[in-house]
């Protein structure tokens, strides 16, 4: 059974970047799509990107394209996405998770990562 | 962007009666609807896809309905466990979450 493990909690300044990543251990990843979720305090799930890492092509929320970076080579079994141009806004928990279709079919979110805080604070 | 429309914001039920949840895309998504639930610290989990299909080790209490714009997950018997926030999402055009109803014991 495919788990997904994530990097640590994060304190970044605003205007900076962070990048967080996501292994996969047990399990396929490269023919999965693999996503980012965050939910900031009080707010609900907000989907913010993905990408199937056999076909390498991202595909972004129009609210983050410009901002977020998704990655995630078939050969290897980590994703990363990285966010820019951080604000206080973007304060939340950053969950990946994988999708349980196929080749890029997409059906649902079946198996996550335990969340990673980050924190935007001067 | 397909937009996922949720309704009540919050629903009161007591242990052991029925919860209907109401999910409403702004276009016709077909089928492909899944259904989250989400307690606090916790990852969410995926309880139905493809509108109708139930996750492996869901239980039968929980059950999904509805095509192409109107999507109803229903909660038979109410537990203890099964309050918490549940989101819609369409798999149609990659994702958008509903913005969640909170099940509140009444």
């Amino acid at each position: 059974q495919v788990q997904l493990v994530q990097s640590g909690a994060e304190v970044q300044k605003p205007g900076s970047s962070v990048r967080v990543s996501c292994q996969a251990s047990g399990g396929s990843f490269s023919s999965y799509a693999i996503n980012w979720v965050r939910q900031a305090p009080g707010q609900g799930l907000e989907w913010m990107g993905g990408i199937v890492p056999i076909f390498g092509t991202p595909n972004y929320a129009q609210k983050f394209q410009g901002r977020v970076t998704i990655t995630a080579g078939d050969s290897t079994t980590t994703a990363y996405m990285e966010l820019s141009s951080l604000t206080s806004e973007d304060t939340a928990v950053y969950y990946c998770a994988r999708d349980r279709g196929v080749q890029g079919v997409l059906y649902g979110m079946d198996v996550w990562g335990q969340g990673t805080p980050v924190t935007v604070s001067s | 962007e397909i937009v996922m429309t949720q309704s009540p914001a919050t629903l009161s039920v007591s242990p052991g009666e029925r919860a209907t949840l109401s999910c409403r895309a702004s276009q016709s998504v077909g089928s492909t609807v899944a259904w989250y639930q989400h307690k606090p610290g916790q990852a969410p989990r995926l309880l139905i896809y493809g509108a109708s299909t139930r996750a492996t080790g869901v239980p039968a209490r929980f059950s999904g309905s509805g095509s192409g714009t109107e999507f109803t997950l229903t909660i038979s018997s109410l537990q203890s466990e099964d309050f918490a926030v549940y989101y819609c999402q369409q798999c149609h055009q990659w994702y958008t979450f509903g913005q969640g109803t909170k099940l509140e014991i009444k």
